[in-house]
């Protein structure tokens, strides 16, 4: 249980381009969605948190209309690049936490990871 | 603001050796700890969690140890194997967000 899926695991887009990344709670209701971003050699660093139904909550220093987060069902929250640029270039990863029942009322589970190389 | 710190940085060993990765938080009200290990270029693996209450958890070849008052963790990992090469990165939640902070990794080479 708990699986935690994200679509494309691999994405390649010209400059100026946006893509959307999907991140899904496959056996569970997620009702906290978190997107991270991690670079080469470092850690994974928070970007958002959506709760379902209402707007994400951005850390500082990521720009909103950059990164759009939505979070519209219990199970799918979506992360478009609007405008993707080389530094956008990243791997991106999403996480799903369930508000309580058999799981860890705080654990998060994590998705596999979407590589996204803007050319 | 909630800092999480690896040390070492990376760690190469022979194998069979047993090891320590260790880990320490700034903030010790934390709701839990948790070790991943991440292979190059992939995901996150979830080793072990261990609760705000426990002292320890223990997964196979893995023992974690928690001292929340002196915000400290400890990955033991007995007789280590090349397969065992990964990073491993150690992460609390903590705060009204319930948010998990990372740490930035230790990085891991098992010698066969």
């Amino acid at each position: 249980g708990a699986v935690v899926s994200q679509h494309p695991s691999r994405v390649i887009c010209k400059s100026g381009t946006s893509v959307k990344i999907e991140c899904r709670s496959l056996d569970f209701q997620a009702t906290t969605m978190f997107w991270y971003r991690q670079f080469p050699k470092q850690s994974l660093m928070l970007m958002a948190t959506s709760n379902e139904g209402s707007k994400a909550t951005y850390e500082q220093g990521v720009e909103k209309d950059k990164f759009l987060i939505n979070h519209a069902s219990l199970t799918l929250s979506t992360l478009t690049v609007t405008s993707a640029h080389p530094e956008d270039s990243s791997f991106y990863i999403c996480s799903a936490r369930f508000g309580g029942g058999y799981l860890s009322y705080n654990e998060q589970f994590f998705g596999p990871g979407t590589r996204l190389t803007v050319l | 603001k909630q800092e999480v710190t690896q040390i070492p940085a990376a760690l190469s060993v022979p194998e069979g050796e047993n090891l320590v990765l260790n880990c320490s938080f700034t903030d010790s009200a934390i709701y839990n700890l948790q070790w991943f290990r991440q292979d190059p270029g992939k995901g996150l693996t979830s080793l072990l969690l261990i609760q705000s209450s426990q002292r320890e958890q223990t997964s196979g070849r893995l023992n974690a140890s928690l001292d929340k008052s002196s915000g400290r963790s400890t990955l033991y990992i007995a007789a280590s194997q090349p397969g065992d090469s990964a990073t491993y990165l150690c992460a609390v939640i903590s705060g009204s967000a319930r948010q998990l902070t990372f740490g930035s990794g230790t990085q891991l080479t098992v010698l066969p």
